[in-house]
């Protein structure tokens, strides 16, 4: 099964609006990472929060961790029809180099 | 920078033949990661180096599937022989260091094996 999964698994909303997906992963982490996925193309690196820290911004995206309850979230803000991607947390366990994705969620911004 | 560089872009071959993907990491990066991704399975990773040697190859599927990183700057993937199910989108990332640090991403190889 997958470290980390993404909730929802697909999100719809209009321009403006803000944006929130969730993820929750099983094991100890050492950092937590989000990345953008656009149709046909390779994952682009967002953001990345480590164990330690609770919360880290980066433009309009704003991501939380709980390690107490093994969640993040990620927030996007004033959300623009170019936000329309998949978006995937990505988990470091504290034994070494790999990360595990979760499934994704897919966000539609519609203008 | 020109980031990774994966070729082709799109392969279409037919069952039993043999599929070769192509990568180059960014320049400097010690760590080299192979992943695989489809509708069913998500991103899986499948082998991944550390200074041009394999350190995990425990999601490669079967023994069909073999990864060769021969310098810093170049990587490749074969399936010999390949079969219809494995058709995907095959990434190649590349980060600086290890501990699970950013990773940067190609563009992939789709393949379509019929």
């Amino acid at each position: 099964s997958q470290q980390g999964e993404e909730d929802p698994q697909a999100l719809s909303i209009q321009e403006g609006e803000n944006a929130t997906m969730n993820c929750s992963y099983k094991t100890s982490i050492n950092n937590l990472q989000w990345y953008r996925q656009n149709s046909g193309r390779g994952l682009v690196h967002l953001i990345l929060i480590r164990s330690n820290e609770r919360e880290k911004h980066s433009g309009r995206l704003r991501v939380t961790l709980d390690t107490s309850k093994k969640s993040s979230s990620l927030l996007i803000t004033a959300s623009r029809a170019a936000d329309t991607a998949s978006y995937f947390c990505a988990t470091n366990n504290n034994a070494g180099n790999m990360l595990t994705f979760g499934g994704g969620t897919r966000l539609m911004v519609k203008p | 920078d020109a980031g990774v560089i994966q070729s082709p872009r799109h392969e279409v071959t037919e069952m039993g033949q043999e599929v070769t993907l192509r990568c180059k990491p960014i320049s400097g990066h010690d760590y080299l990661f192979w992943y695989r991704q489809t509708m069913m399975r998500g991103l899986e990773l499948l082998i991944y180096f550390n200074n041009n040697v394999p350190i995990d190859d425990s999601g490669m599927p079967e023994d069909r599937f073999s990864a060769k990183m021969p310098n810093a700057s170049f990587s490749t993937l074969k399936i010999q022989p390949s079969e219809p199910r494995d058709s995907a989108v095959y990434f190649c990332a590349s980060s600086l260091r290890g501990g699970g640090e950013t990773q940067y991403f190609g563009p992939g190889t789709r393949l379509l094996v019929l």
